[in-house]
């Protein structure tokens, strides 16, 4: 089982609508869960962390934990085409080791 | 106040020969994670360095090596190289080793691609 797993996707949705992104992890002990957006042939830029159940806003990105059910999400609200890319989801087991998905590819449609 | 830079931004080498890769973390911070992004995949953490010492490992072989200098700067090292080592390095750089809270920030990556 891999630690943390994410839909490849690719995900297209049109402007304006929101989209859904999910993220399962396999160790119930990972405390510190984060998204990184990364542009093609860029880097991971990271754009929301979450540590405890709930969600968490900031701008049009809320980020949502389930520890019970090993579950983070990321939902963009009034999606724009600069927000087509590939969204990675990461988990820190300690240490500051982070653990990736594959990453969802999302495409915005104009 | 400058990020995580890392030098060079693209190499070419051949199968077997050796590279170093060079990472100078955000400043304020004293610890540097590697990690390997092969085309498709997510980065893999390859080792993370603090106080000089190399403090935790992934799944890599001996072939990859670093070192962490006493102005937090670091170098990851890859001898041997094979084909499969082609991929986009990644520089993260943190603060501390004891929080699970603390934000990892990347610099823009070096592309290997050995032929």
């Amino acid at each position: 089982q891999k630690e943390v797993e994410q839909n490849s996707g690719p995900l297209s949705v049109p402007e304006g609508a929101i989209a859904s992104l999910n993220c399962t992890y396999s160790d119930r002990g990972s405390q510190s869960f984060f998204w990184y957006r990364q542009y093609s042939g860029k880097s991971p830029e990271l754009i929301m962390s979450i540590y405890s159940n709930g969600d968490k806003e900031d701008g049009r990105f809320t980020a949502q934990l389930n520890k019970a059910s090993q579950y983070v999400s990321l939902l963009i609200r009034d999606s724009q085409p600069s927000d087509s890319a590939t969204y990675l989801c990461a988990v820190n087991k300690g240490a500051n080791n982070l653990f990736f998905g594959t990453g969802t590819r999302l495409t915005v449609i104009p | 106040d400058a990020g995580v830079t890392q030098s060079p931004t693209h190499l070419i080498k051949t199968r077997g020969q050796q590279v170093t890769l060079r990472c100078s973390p955000k400043s304020g911070h004293d610890t540097v994670s590697w990690y390997q992004q092969a085309l498709g995949q997510g980065p893999q953490f390859i080792f993370q360095y603090y106080e000089e010492e190399e403090r935790q490992r992934g799944n890599f072989p001996d072939r990859f090596s670093g070192h962490q200098f006493p102005n937090y700067s670091s170098e990851l090292n890859v001898n041997a190289l094979l084909l499969g080592d082609s991929a986009l390095y990644l520089c993260a750089s943190s603060y501390g080793t004891g929080s699970t809270n603390e934000k990892l920030f990347f610099g823009s990556g070096t592309q290997l691609s050995v032929l």
